[in-house]
């Protein structure tokens, strides 16, 4: 079972540069999720989705961008990288949104120079 | 603004005693309360959870115990183990998909 599956692992990105983080569940989750950990902060939520082509902002949003095309696969996507933006990400899945525990991915570590 | 808060940054304890990790909350809407166990280059994985209707919510060698009125919850682990060293997220939401997430405790059992 592969779960969450997250790419890349690492990436080092200079100001300015944009990606995209690659996010794919294999569960059928209809929520998906991307969240931020800064060193001594708890998870932070960016974006979510309820389902394919649904997606709402979270609680820091600001700078990223996602798509929700298919059930599988939630991208969040980094424009304009700024040092504010180092972090590990973490993508997670959930089959209903209620009381249920989510499922992470190993996350990406991403600094920004 | 931090609704889950985990004020031990750590925790060391001897294999085989008692682990117990505490977290308290400020939103009297979470109704729903987890932990997740973290090792390092990992994501969190699912541990236990309890819903605010249960004081106690037991799975093997971990408790979790809620005070709805103290909004605080504690983890217990017992007896303790080598591979329980890890960092513990207590995380709690209210009747959505919302969770929010403490800062985390580093417990580190030593042999």
């Amino acid at each position: 079972n592969a779960g969450v599956t997250q790419t890349p692992k690492f990436r080092i990105l200079k100001i300015g540069q944009s990606m995209t983080l690659q996010c794919a569940q294999d569960m059928n989750h209809n929520y998906m999720y991307w969240y931020r950990q800064d060193p001594g902060m708890g998870l932070k939520l960016i974006y979510y989705s309820v389902g394919a082509g649904i997606t709402d902002k979270g609680e820091v949003p600001n700078g990223y961008n996602v798509s929700r095309s298919t059930t599988e696969d939630f991208p969040l996507r980094l424009e304009l990288a700024a040092p504010s933006q180092t972090s590990v990400y973490f993508c997670a899945s959930s089959y209903t949104g209620t009381n249920e525990k989510l499922f992470f991915g190993s996350g990406t570590q991403l600094s920004v120079l | 603004d931090q609704q889950v808060k985990q004020n031990s940054p750590s925790l060391s304890v001897q294999e085989g005693r008692i682990s117990i990790l505490n977290c308290d909350y400020t939103n009297s809407m979470f109704d729903y309360f987890l932990w997740y166990k973290k090792y390092p280059a990992e994501g969190p994985t699912f541990l236990i959870s309890i819903s605010s209707i249960k004081d106690k919510n037991e799975d093997g060698r971990f408790t979790v115990f809620l005070n709805k009125s103290a909004k605080h919850l504690s983890l217990h682990i017992v007896p303790s183990q080598p591979g329980d060293s890890a960092v513990y997220f207590c995380a709690a939401k209210p009747n959505d998909y919302k969770l929010s997430f403490g800062a985390g405790t580093t417990v580190t059992v030593r042999a």
